[in-house]
């Protein structure tokens, strides 16, 4: 079993919908999550992190976390083209922990 | 102007050749990795620092080396033991109980 998994993709939603990308991770003892951003030939950017159960929101994009399941994900609103990339979910287990990557779920959001 | 830089940008590596990767920082952040993504296969974790003069081996340190004998950088050699070298490295930094934070990344290919 992978430490970190991310649904499969890639995912087509049309304009205006709603993206969902999903996490799982096996180690309970983690701490940290976070949901990284990357264009094509760029190095990751950082979209949302979470440290406690429930919903963190920071304008179109919201982030779930439900640790009893293991479960992060990651929901984009009115997604938009500029949208489309790889988007990475990662998962620290201590402060100074390494981070451990999922292989990433390519969105694409066609007009 | 503060940040993670990395250089070069693009770096070609002849058979039997060692390289190196630079990554310098000025945000006074004490843990430094690096990470190595190929297509589809998220960021994997090569080596890592947290604190000056000692580091440590991720999960795929087999064929690259590191020092740490400043904050400020944390180069890493590609050798010649490395058998299938040609891949995105990136550099991260990271503080206590804080996300990480990308270089720009070098992209490697054997030629």
């Amino acid at each position: 079993q992978k430490e970190v998994e991310q649904n499969s993709g890639p995912l087509s939603v049309p304009e205006g919908a709603i993206a969902s990308l999903n996490c799982t991770y096996s180690d309970r003892g983690s701490q940290s999550f976070f949901w990284y951003r990357q264009y094509s030939g760029k190095s990751p950017e950082l979209i949302m992190s979470i440290y406690s159960n429930g919903d963190k929101e920071d304008g179109r994009f919201t982030a779930q976390l439900n640790k009893a399941s293991q479960y992060v994900s990651l929901l984009i609103r009115d997604s938009q083209p500029s949208d489309s990339a790889t988007y990475l979910c990662a998962v620290r287990t201590t402060s100074y922990g390494k981070l451990t990557f999922g292989q990433g779920t390519i969105l694409t959001v066609h007009p | 102007d503060g940040g993670i830089t990395q250089s070069p940008k693009y770096l070609f590596r002849k058979e039997g050749q060692n390289v190196t990767l630079s990554c310098e920082q000025n945000l006074n952040h004490d843990a430094m990795y690096w990470y190595r993504q190929d297509p589809g296969q998220g960021l994997r974790l090569i080596y890592y620092s947290q604190i000056v003069n000692d580091f440590q081996k991720g999960d795929i340190a087999e064929g690259y080396s590191v020092s740490r004998e400043k904050k400020e950088s944390f180069p890493l050699t590609v050798t010649s033991a490395q058998k299938n070298p040609t891949a995105f490295y990136l550099c991260a930094i990271q503080g206590r109980d804080t996300e990480a934070f990308f270089g720009q990344g070098t992209r490697l290919t054997v030629v």
